[in-house]
């Protein structure tokens, strides 16, 4: 199985809301990522957790909280967005890797992402 | 900051034609990737190149990377509409799990 799954496929939420948005993978990967994409433009590393401990966290706002509860299961807990913060959401997973001895990512296996929109 | 830059950022070609997209990034890595977007959805990865490796090929693919000029191409054979799509480069600077995104070509094939 090399896939990895994301609920819900869309989300509208208004400013004041509380949301999740779900990540799942059952190929045994123990690195996992959320990426936030907008229209037209790559997709902007967020979060990285690497043996379920967060490793990453690329200088994102506290009003995205991630969660990896476990090694399959990677959530982003969203509250008082921003309308800038609608994008499409994208979660990735992949085997921890070393390089020359140093820590490396290896090929990462996405999931469809969530169309998020906040009003 | 992105470190992967693309050229061209648009390429339209006919239906057999072939395909050249360049990415050019900016510090050492340990391995270079391409991605395929289909239009707002998820990514799909194509081909993984190592920073030891200078050619690879996977099918209708074909990618190079030249470390000293801090550079690589990915070429597609004989095009099909299916081809339609935003490809990516992403590179894995080393002594981390980060993966830096270029900016991307977007492809169009005509049929």
């Amino acid at each position: 199985d090399t896939e990895v799954t994301q609920t819900p496929k869309h989300l509208v939420m208004g400013m004041t809301n509380k949301k999740s948005l779900k990540c799942e993978q059952h190929m045994g990967h123990r690195a996992m990522y959320w990426y936030k994409q907008k229209a037209k433009k790559p997709p902007e590393l967020m979060f990285v957790y690497s043996y379920e401990k967060l490793s990453i966290n690329e200088s994102v706002p506290s009003r995205f909280s991630p969660e990896c509860p476990n090694s399959s299961l990677l959530n982003l807990h969203l509250h008082a967005l921003q309308p800038e913060d609608s994008a499409l959401y994208l979660c990735a997973s992949s085997q921890p890797g070393l390089a020359g001895g140093q820590k490396s990512t290896d090929t990462q296996y996405f999931g469809p992402g969530t169309r998020l929109t906040v009003l | 900051s992105q470190q992967g830059e693309e050229d061209p950022q648009a390429l339209s070609i006919q239906e057999g034609e072939n395909a050249t997209m360049n990415c050019s990034y900016k510090t050492s890595i340990n391995n270079l990737q391409w991605y395929r977007q289909n239009s707002g959805r998820g990514l799909v990865h194509l081909i993984l190149i190592r920073s030891n490796e200078r050619e690879k090929h996977s099918g209708r693919l074909r990618v190079t990377l030249d470390t000293s000029k801090k550079s690589s191409s990915l070429l597609i054979t004989a095009s099909r509409a299916a081809d339609t799509a935003s490809y990516f480069c992403a590179t894995a600077p080393t002594g981390g799990f980060k993966t830096i995104f270029g900016a991307g070509t977007r492809l169009f094939v005509k049929a």
